[in-house]
């Protein structure tokens, strides 16, 4: 079954940077975009921005530019999200989600905690 | 950026009720509208997409209805399993955008 398994939990100190993973399986990896969605404690979810996984190319809600910067690795069809400069307020859990043909979400990764502390 | 408004924020309703869930663009989306269900601890879930296409798999008593600027997520026959969080979202234009969320309660 189509299936996006994502990194695990990470903890990190104000400044630092985290990498978190998206592996995909049951499908043709270059045949659809990835998006990331956060959602902080309490608050609703929030779209980062979204890869081409056949071209490579990049859109970043402008909140996260110059901070963030996904990639994905084809051979492993591995999707990847590095945010740098970590505050307290990037505590949240971090989905990946595969994008349909109108740009719906489905499926979606099981979601990576990441709590930023010092 | 186009501003996805939710109503209510919150609801409580009993097995087998009705119920609406109102969400609203900040401009013209076309019928590019979702819908996701969201419980604690689990990935959000799709329910519709482009606007009225209920997602494999979804019982029937969810759907979807609008255009433009104002769209109506129904859920009939409530099931206590329905309790969750309902999000709106908009795939016209980049950025994506969600609504804050309408916390439903059975």
């Amino acid at each position: 079954q189509v299936q996006l398994v994502q990194s695990g939990p990470e903890l990190k100190k104000p400044g630092a940077s985290v990498t978190v993973s998206c592996k995909a399986s049951g499908y043709t990896f270059r045949s659809y975009a990835i998006s990331w969605v956060r959602q902080a404690p309490g608050q609703g979810l929030e779209w980062m921005g979204w890869i081409s996984t056949y071209r490579g190319n990049t859109n970043y809600a402008q909140k996260f530019q110059g901070r963030v910067t996904m990639t994905t690795d084809t051979s492993t069809s591995t999707a990847y999200m590095e945010l740098r400069g970590l505050r307290s307020d990037d505590t949240a859990v971090y989905y990946c989600a595969r994008e349909g043909v109108g740009r719906w979400f489905d499926p979606w990764g099981q979601g990576t905690l990441v709590t930023v502390s010092s | 950026d186009i501003q996805m408004t939710q109503s209510p924020s919150s609801l409580s309703a009993f097995v087998g009720d009705t119920v609406t869930i109102s969400c609203r663009a900040s401009e013209n989306i076309n019928k590019y509208l979702n819908w996701y269900q969201h419980k604690p601890g689990k990935a959000p879930k799709l329910l519709i997409y482009s606007t009225s296409t209920l997602q494999s798999g979804v019982p029937s008593r969810f759907s979807g209805s609008g255009s433009g600027t104002d769209f109506t997520l129904t859920i009939d026959s409530l099931q206590r399993e329905d309790s969750a969080v309902y999000y709106c979202h908009q795939s016209y234009n980049i950025p994506q955008s969600f609504g804050q969320g309408t916390k439903l309660e059975i």
